[in-house]
């Protein structure tokens, strides 16, 4: 069975804070992403990842970056963390071509 | 600027009755994807669509891409209380599955 795993379902930090969220999948794809979902505004993709190493900058990176140092994880980094930056977070992979994304639970972060 | 727009956003309807959403979106895309999200959770994979022409149903949802007019239906058949929740289209984008989601129909079945 297909599995996207978020470290986290829900998580408070402090503003100024490094907040690190991560994301393991199972199935051995190549595309990772990281979008951020908030009411009126759906789903904005923050980063995403065509290989080990490989990122690439979505619609809304600042204030985030990211790591992916093995094929089944990829890491979003809040380097400071700011009350805007309170949302939810969803990972998801995909693989080749016609093979569509598959997300994780999500992490509803909270920045106080 | 990539576009994909959903429409309508509410929906309220009752049970028994039909209903369409309405996909549109800016890119050449021949592919589409649609996708559940049930209130607090994480977004569930329902239709993936890959060529012009294409249909897919699944019990009371019936999914069809024409790519031609860059539109997807999503359509439902004697609603039922349980799919309740919100529907994305989102177009994957010539292929690089960098997806970029419409705004959500929130649908709600009403007894």
């Amino acid at each position: 069975d297909v599995k996207v795993t978020q470290s986290s379902r829900y998580l408070v930090k402090r503003t100024g804070e490094k907040v690190f969220l991560e994301c393991v999948q199972d199935m051995d794809h190549e595309n990772m992403f990281w979008y951020r979902q908030d009411p009126g505004l759906g789903l904005r993709l923050i980063y995403f990842s065509y290989d080990v190493k490989m990122k690439e900058k979505g619609d809304i990176p600042e204030g985030y970056s990211v790591s992916r140092e093995k094929k089944e994880r990829f890491s979003l980094i809040l380097e400071s963390a700011s009350t805007n930056q309170t949302s939810m977070y969803l990972c998801a992979s995909g693989g080749t071509i016609n093979t569509e994304a598959f997300f994780g639970q999500g992490t509803r972060l909270t920045v106080v | 600027e990539l576009k994909v727009e959903q429409n309508p956003l509410f929906l309220s309807m009752q049970e028994g009755k039909n209903y369409t959403i309405y996909c549109n979106y800016s890119t050449t895309s021949d592919r589409l994807y649609w996708y559940r999200q049930d209130p607090g959770k994480s977004l569930e994979s329902l239709f993936v669509l890959l060529s012009n022409g294409a249909v897919k149903q699944e019990g009371r949802l019936m999914a069809s891409l024409d790519t031609k007019a860059r539109l997807s239906t999503l359509h439902i058949t004697a609603a039922v209380h349980d799919l309740s929740a919100t529907y994305f289209c989102a177009d994957p984008n010539f292929g690089n599955e960098k997806l970029t989601f419409g705004t959500g129909t929130r649908l709600t079945i009403i007894p």
